[in-house]
C-alpha cells in the first residue's frame, strides 16, 4: 500500500504566485520528513527537513518555507513563487534511525 | 565537500547487453558514508534499488550490484544483462546520519534500453 500521497502532481503557476505543495504519510509514526528538490537539468537537492510536529529545519535557502501541522503531514510553500522554483518537488519520509528514506511521487512545477 | 558524481546520461543500451554506470563520491565531512541507488521508472517516484552501509560490501536487487570501494570511492552499478523494462532515471546518492540525515544525490542517469 501507498504509504506517502504527494499533491498536486503537477502545477503551471505564474511568477508571483503563492503555492503550496501536500505530502500526507500513512501508517507511520512520527516519521522524519523530507522535502528535495530539482531544478531542471540539476541535481535532487534537501530543502527541509522535520523531526517532529511544529519543527522544521531549512537546509537550502529557495525562499521558500515548510510547515508540519500535523504528525503525519508536510506542506511546502511560498507566498511568491519565481522562475527559479520551476522543477520537481518530491517528499520523502524516514523512520528514525533507520537508513531508507521512502519518496512520494513527487510535484512537477512550472512557473511562467 | 560533499558530493556525487556519476555517469552523464542519457546512455543508450541494447536489450541483452550488460550496463555500468559509474558513480565516484567525495564524503570529507561524513564519518561513515552510507551508498544508495536510486531508480524513477517513467511516471513513478523516486524508489530504493539498492544500499550497502558498509565499506567493502555489496549490495544487489533486481540483477543490478554495487560494489561500496573506499579506497577509489566509488559505487558504480553494473547488471549483467540488461531488459527493456530497466529504462528509467539511476540516481547515486550518499547517506550523512548525523544531524539531518540528508541525502546527496548525483545528476541522475537517464538510461534507455532499446528492444
Amino acid at each position: 500500500a501507498q504509504t506517502i500521497h504527494q499533491w498536486p502532481v503537477a502545477e503551471i503557476k505564474a511568477v508571483g504566485s503563492p503555492l503550496s505543495l501536500g505530502c500526507t504519510i500513512k501508517g507511520k509514526s512520527s516519521p522524519n520528513l523530507y522535502w528535495y528538490w530539482q531544478a531542471t537539468g540539476g541535481t535532487l537537492q534537501q530543502l527541509f527537513y522535520s523531526i517532529t510536529v511544529g519543527q522544521v529545519e531549512s537546509v537550502v535557502q529557495l525562499n521558500l518555507s515548510a510547515s508540519r501541522p500535523k504528525d503525519d503531514q508536510f506542506i511546502l510553500s511560498t507566498e511568491k513563487l519565481l522562475l527559479s522554483h520551476s522543477g520537481f518537488y518530491l517528499c520523502a519520509w524516514r523512520r528514525p534511525g533507520g537508513s531508507d528514506y521512502t519518496f512520494g511521487s513527487g510535484t512537477r512545477l512550472l512557473v511562467i | 565537500g560533499d558530493s556525487v558524481t556519476q555517469t552523464e546520461g542519457p546512455v543508450t543500451v541494447s536489450e541483452s547487453e550488460s550496463l555500468i554506470i559509474n558513480c565516484t563520491y567525495s564524503a570529507t565531512s561524513i564519518a561513515y558514508p552510507n551508498l544508495f541507488w536510486y531508480v524513477r521508472y517513467p511516471g513513478e517516484g523516486l524508489q530504493l534499488l539498492l544500499k550497502v552501509i558498509t565499506a567493502g560490501q555489496k549490495g544487489s536487487s533486481r540483477g543490478f550490484e554495487a560494489t561500496y570501494n573506499k579506497e577509489t570511492t566509488s559505487f558504480h552499478l553494473q547488471k549483467a544483462s540488461v531488459q527493456e523494462s530497466d529504462s528509467a532515471v539511476y540516481y547515486c546518492a550518499l547517506g550523512d546520519r548525523s544531524g539531518s540525515w540528508q541525502l546527496i544525490f548525483g545528476s541522475g542517469t537517464q538510461l534507455t534500453v532499446m528492444p
